[in-house]
């Protein structure tokens, strides 16, 4: 069965200051790993996705996060925190065959700080 | 954006009355979805499509019934709500990959959402 924990609901940074967050994935087959933003009162939409090309993904507004297979882990960076980062973020889960369902992690709320 | 949208996308209602929610997609996406957040439990799955007359279970489906009836539409309905319903509701899309295996995955794109009131 497949499962994300993310570490940490809240995450607060000052702006310019290394964006670091944390997801953990557990799956029996290879997986796909996404990680979406929130921002207040919208729908979600895809930072970046890791579908077994490079293990380092780029993705939007100079996110990126590394697949570290050994660690079980997708991690999302970002060098330098800017105000308008603040949002909430999820990792998610998906695999072949199963119709492109995620499974979402419970969520990381990031808050910056001037 | 992907074209999506759901209605109503705010509502509040009594225990016990009957819901439903509608997501509509411009997009001819293949599969759909409805999710529904709540705090400390990021989206859970409630009901999902893989065509037209073809649904199945998700996660947390209990109290909740689906049904699509044409590729663009894809109804999400509360028999009965109770308070426990209350939540924000997202309905999604995704192509359908154009082949199996590693690679050809598709991501999901999401509604904007519609809150749900159960008083």
């Amino acid at each position: 069965a497949q499962s994300v924990t993310q570490l940490g609901s809240h995450v607060s940074v000052s702006e310019g200051a290394l964006v670091l967050l944390r997801c953990n994935y557990s799956s029996s087959v290879p997986p796909y790993l996404f990680w979406y933003v929130q921002y207040p009162n919208q729908g979600l939409q895809l930072l970046l996705k890791y579908t077994s090309a490079a293990t380092l993904v780029k993705g939007i507004n100079g996110f990126e996060a590394e697949f570290k297979k050994s660690e079980t882990s997708f991690h999302l960076t970002k060098p330098s925190a800017h105000m308008s980062d603040a949002a909430e973020y999820f990792c998610a889960v998906s695999f072949s065959g199963g119709y492109n369902k995620l499974i979402f992690g419970a969520g990381t709320r990031l808050a910056v700080h001037p | 954006d992907a074209g999506i949208t759901q209605s109503p996308r705010h509502k509040v209602t009594e225990t016990g009355t009957p819901v439903t929610l509608r997501c509509h997609q411009t997009e001819n996406h293949r599969y759909m979805y409805w999710y529904r957040q709540d705090p400390g439990h990021g989206l859970r799955l409630i009901h999902y499509s893989y065509g037209v007359k073809d649904t199945d279970k998700g996660e947390v489906s209990d109290g909740y019934s689906v049904s699509r009836s044409k590729t663009e539409d894809f109804l999400l309905t509360l028999e009965s709500a109770t308070s426990s319903q209350t939540s924000v509701y997202f309905c999604a899309i995704s192509p359908r990959p154009p082949t199996s295996g590693r690679g050809t995955y598709n991501e999901q794109f999401f509604g904007p959402g519609t809150r749900l009131t159960v008083l």
